[in-house]
């Protein structure tokens, strides 16, 4: 159980262009997710917190209109990477919480590996 | 600001032997702390949260403790096997009302056959 999808698992494309990734709770129905960023042996930075119906949360530094977050349903959000440029290179991450659970862990899906060219 | 430090040096052990990974914060006042493990290229799967209250928490070969005076936690992996080789993170959560979780780098587990 708790399983949860990401998608695509990689994307290579040139510079200037948008690339949208997905984030899907299979198995549970999930009003909070989070989107993290991570570089090669470094930790985890969180991104922003998207909630179901409302506006994401984003994390100081980060920029919204850069990276847009849509929470349309119970099971799957998304992050946009807006005229993405070479810097924004990473692994992006994104995770769930399930509804009703409390101290509970995230559940993480399996990541994206952005290259821009 | 929030810190969290976890071994940035890969533990190298041999089969078998226990693993024992730390993990020392500061000035933050976490509900709990988790454990997850991640594998290259993969996202981190979680494998033990144990509570401020909780000193101790076992799960099959998995041992962690938490010691909130000390801002430090151990994670012991017994009978070590090869398989067990991975990234392994830290992350504290709870300490406001958001369930947000701050990690840790993480150390590398290489267990030798």
């Amino acid at each position: 159980g708790a399983v949860v999808s990401q998608h695509p698992s990689r994307v290579i494309c040139k510079s200037g262009t948008s690339v949208k990734i997905e984030c899907r709770s299979l198995d549970f129905q999930a009003t909070t997710m989070f989107w993290y960023r991570q570089f090669p042996k470094k930790s985890l930075m969180l991104m922003a917190t998207s909630n179901e119906g409302s506006k994401a949360t984003y994390e100081q530094g980060v920029e919204k209109d850069k990276f847009l977050i849509n929470h349309a349903s119970l099971t799957l959000s998304t992050l946009t990477v807006t005229s993405a440029h070479p810097e924004d290179s990473s692994f992006y991450i994104c995770s769930a919480l399930i509804d009703g659970v409390s101290n509970q862990p995230q559940h993480f899906g399996d990541g994206t590996r952005l290259s821009i060219l | 600001s929030q810190k969290i430090e976890q071994n940035s040096e890969a533990l190298n052990i041999q089969e078998g032997k226990t693993a024992t990974l730390t993990c020392n914060y500061t000035n933050y006042s976490p509900a709990y702390l988790q454990w997850y493990r991640q594998d290259p290229g993969r996202g981190p799967v979680f494998l033990l949260l144990i509570r401020e209250n909780e000193k101790e928490k076992r799960k099959e070969r998995l041992k962690v403790t938490f010691d909130t005076t000390l801002k430090q936690s151990l994670f012991h992996i017994t009978a070590s096997q090869p398989a067990d080789s991975a990234t392994y993170l830290c992350a504290l959560g709870g300490a406001d009302s958001s369930y947000k979780l701050i990690f840790g780098s993480g150390t590398r587990l290489l267990v030798r056959p």
